[in-house]
């Protein structure tokens, strides 16, 4: 399986909203599904489980979504800090875990 | 609350081995699923191994095979990664990381801070 992410580069500003897309070559199980943050000079940090779950900690304007191929990270209104690198992951058969290539988020 | 404390920067020559060592606190190693994930500079996330809950064995990505052992010192509470035949691609910060405490989900709910590998001549 394959994770595509979409756009490779995303140029907003805070308080805009933030759509981040992320797609399977083939079907995946939702459960799976995970998104992650990170800041430069930072480890990755747990954001969304589950296609939808929220880590503990993470503020309610980030929402996951999405189901079969195409999955969706959104950010309601974009906060300084929020820009960051993001990352898809899926768990599954071959390879076991597989990342998406990141997209970027940047202030414009 | 599970902290993931890394050994320092490494610097290698091609050809060589490193081993990475990864310290859990907060709970015991044998609680938990370690991981390797990779990053090299200024590119993604790429997962090397780890112990798998569903195999109940340690699994490697086919791209490591043959070229990485990780370990585990349940006495220290000690994770180890050793990379051999290094090779100037393999510059990277290398993370230790943990699969969920649920056990059935399998995402990487805590990471250690990383260590930079850089191999050079």
């Amino acid at each position: 399986i394959v994770l595509t992410q979409s756009p490779g580069t995303l140029s907003l500003s805070p308080g805009e909203r933030a759509t981040l897309s992320c797609r399977a070559s083939q079907s995946v199980s939702s459960t799976y599904l995970t998104w992650y943050q990170q800041k430069p000079g930072q480890a990755p940090r747990l954001l969304i489980y589950g296609s939808s779950s929220r880590a503990t900690g993470i503020p309610d304007r980030f929402s996951g979504s999405g189901s079969g191929t195409d999955f969706t990270l959104t950010i309601s209104r974009l906060e300084p800090e929020d820009f960051a690198v993001y990352y898809c992951h899926h768990y599954g058969s071959s390879p076991r875990y597989t990342f998406g290539q990141g997209t970027k988020l940047e202030i414009k | 609350q599970v902290q993931l404390v890394q050994s320092g920067a490494e610097v290698k020559k091609p050809g060589a081995s490193v081993k990475v060592s990864c310290k859990v606190s907060g709970y015991t190693l044998t609680e938990l699923s370690m991981h390797w994930v990779r990053q090299a500079l200024g590119k993604g996330l790429e997962w090397m191994g780890g112990f798998d809950p569903e195999d109940g064995e340690t699994i490697y990505a086919q791209k490591f095979r043959g070229r990485v052992t990780m370990t585990e010192d349940t006495s220290t509470d000690t994770a180890y990664m050793e990379l051999s035949s290094l090779r100037s691609e393999d510059t990277a910060m290398y993370y230790c990381a943990t699969l969920d405490s649920t056990g059935y989900l399998y995402y990487f709910e805590y990471w250690g801070q990383g260590t930079l590998v850089t191999v050079s001549s």
